[in-house]
């Protein structure tokens, strides 16, 4: 089966930009998660879909960070306006139910922010 | 916060079994013990879980204590290809957002030839 799909792979901007990252889950699967990784450091959860609407959003940085579940499928997580401290991969991840498989991540997009 | 405790790095001479440990002292009775690993420029991957019992599959197996305080992940005939660094993690498998997975910085697991 075709495993979680994530774009860009990479992508550079400069502070005070925005910025903007899609993924595609595994079909069927009804949660999804977008989790930041800072280099040297675990992922951390910024944000948790059941389906298309938000089941935990409460370490994601709301004057910047926004992120929307339409129809269910796709996500995208946009940034706006970037800061350097943003620099990380973020992933994401989807599960057929809320809780109670075992996550399938994507390979992540690599943020750098000038 | 990580409720784990792992050590920061690991060598393992190819072919060897590779036996890592995980300290989860404050696990509570409905919570699960999850291990991850991520190799490098990809995403975490599932390895194996488990609550009380020890398991296995076709990847590794999993040692918890009988108190539960403390797991072993073993990957019986270590390779090259399972140089990653490995997440255990402790995990509510139901409860909606209780469920998520919290990451520390988990073992860097070196495989040398």
């Amino acid at each position: 089966e075709a495993g979680v799909a994530q774009s860009p792979r990479y992508k550079i901007i400069e502070k005070r930009q925005s910025v903007a990252f899609w993924c595609n889950p595994i079909s069927g699967h009804a949660t999804l998660y977008w989790y930041q990784q800072i280099l040297g450091q675990g992922p951390k959860l910024l944000i948790q879909f059941q389906n298309n609407g938000v089941v935990d959003d409460s370490q994601l940085p709301k004057d910047r960070f926004s992120a929307e579940r339409l129809k269910g499928v796709d996500s995208t997580l946009k940034i706006q306006p970037a800061k350097l401290e943003d620099s990380a991969v973020y992933l994401c991840a989807s599960s057929p139910d809320r809780g109670r498989e075992k996550l399938f991540f994507g390979s992540g997009t690599q943020l750098s922010v000038l | 916060d990580a409720k784990t405790t792992q050590p920061t790095s690991m060598d393992c001479a190819e072919g060897r079994a590779a036996n890592l440990p995980c300290n989860h002292s404050t696990i509570s009775g409905n919570e699960y013990v999850y291990w991850y690993r991520q190799i490098h420029s990809q995403g975490p991957q599932y390895i194996i879980h488990g609550l009380k019992n020890n398991e296995t599959n076709e990847m590794a197996s999993l040692i918890i204590t009988e108190d539960r305080k403390s797991s072993t992940l073993i990957l019986p005939h270590a390779t090259l290809r399972d140089t990653a660094v490995y997440y255990c993690i402790v995990r509510l498998i139901y409860g909606g957002s209780q469920g998520n997975l919290i990451f520390g910085k988990g073992t860097k697991l070196s495989v040398k030839p």
